[in-house]
């Protein structure tokens, strides 16, 4: 299996701050079509995880701007470029080169 | 936009058979796989498996011994059946459709294994 490493595991944030969130994985997520096959999900306290990014970059629909993916082959980031209240739970990014499909152990962004 | 909405007991004996089934609504289920993934409480997300609308099925290795799953394309709806469960298999349970733009999830359903 694809093993998934995030870090931090706990990002205390400033509003108005930046935060970036670190995944990489075991091999690369790079296929020959020229896509990484990494997401990144947010969930929300009491809610089920909701999609961030796929494709490594692109965001989902609805999603708001200050949120960014970055990275290839297996170093992959999620940048927040100002944190809002809105934006504390726990960050996964997951795998989809292949099955089964692995997630990172969880970041936890609060609130300073 | 597609909702999806697990369903079932959320109470499972040791040693019984843990069943769910996922609703799709708002569109159609055929032309996706779907997937079910679970997560213990306080802990992080494990894929147990996905099926195609045709019917094929991509299990994770770790659970394959004892998974099923199932797809009702008249009633846009697919299962997942959990053999054998003990106390460890207790998590709440997601659904979600599995396309090239990502997951989408319902709500969860939270399955107790107790006696």
């Amino acid at each position: 299996d694809i093993v998934m490493t995030q870090s931090p595991l706990s990002l205390p944030v400033t509003p108005g701050e930046p935060a970036s969130i670190s995944c990489r994985s075991t091999q690369s997520l790079l296929r020959s079509n020229g896509y990484n096959y990494l997401d990144w999900y947010l969930q929300k306290p009491g809610q089920s995880p909701q999609l961030l990014i796929y494709l490594g970059s692109t965001r989902a629909s609805g999603v708001p701007g200050r949120f960014s993916g970055s990275g290839s082959d297996t170093d992959f980031t999620l940048k927040i470029s100002r944190v809002e209240a809105e934006d504390v739970g726990v960050y996964y990014c997951m795998q989809a080169l292949e099955t089964p499909f692995t997630f990172g152990q969880g970041t936890r962004l609060e609130i300073k | 936009q597609v909702q999806l909405q697990e369903s079932g007991p959320g109470l499972v004996k040791p040693s019984e058979t843990l069943s769910l089934t996922c609703t799709v609504s708002g569109g159609s289920i055929s032309s996706y796989y779907w997937s079910w993934i679970r997560q213990p409480a306080g802990k992080g997300l494990e894929w147990i498996g996905r099926i195609y609308t045709s019917g094929f099925t991509d299990y994770n290795p770790s659970l394959k011994s004892r998974v099923t799953l199932s797809v009702d394309t008249s009633k846009n709806e697919f299962s997942l059946k959990l053999r054998s469960v003990t106390a460890s298999d207790t998590a709440v349970y997601y659904c979600a459709r599995d396309g090239i733009g990502g997951l989408a999830w319902g709500q969860g359903t939270l399955v107790t294994v107790s006696s």
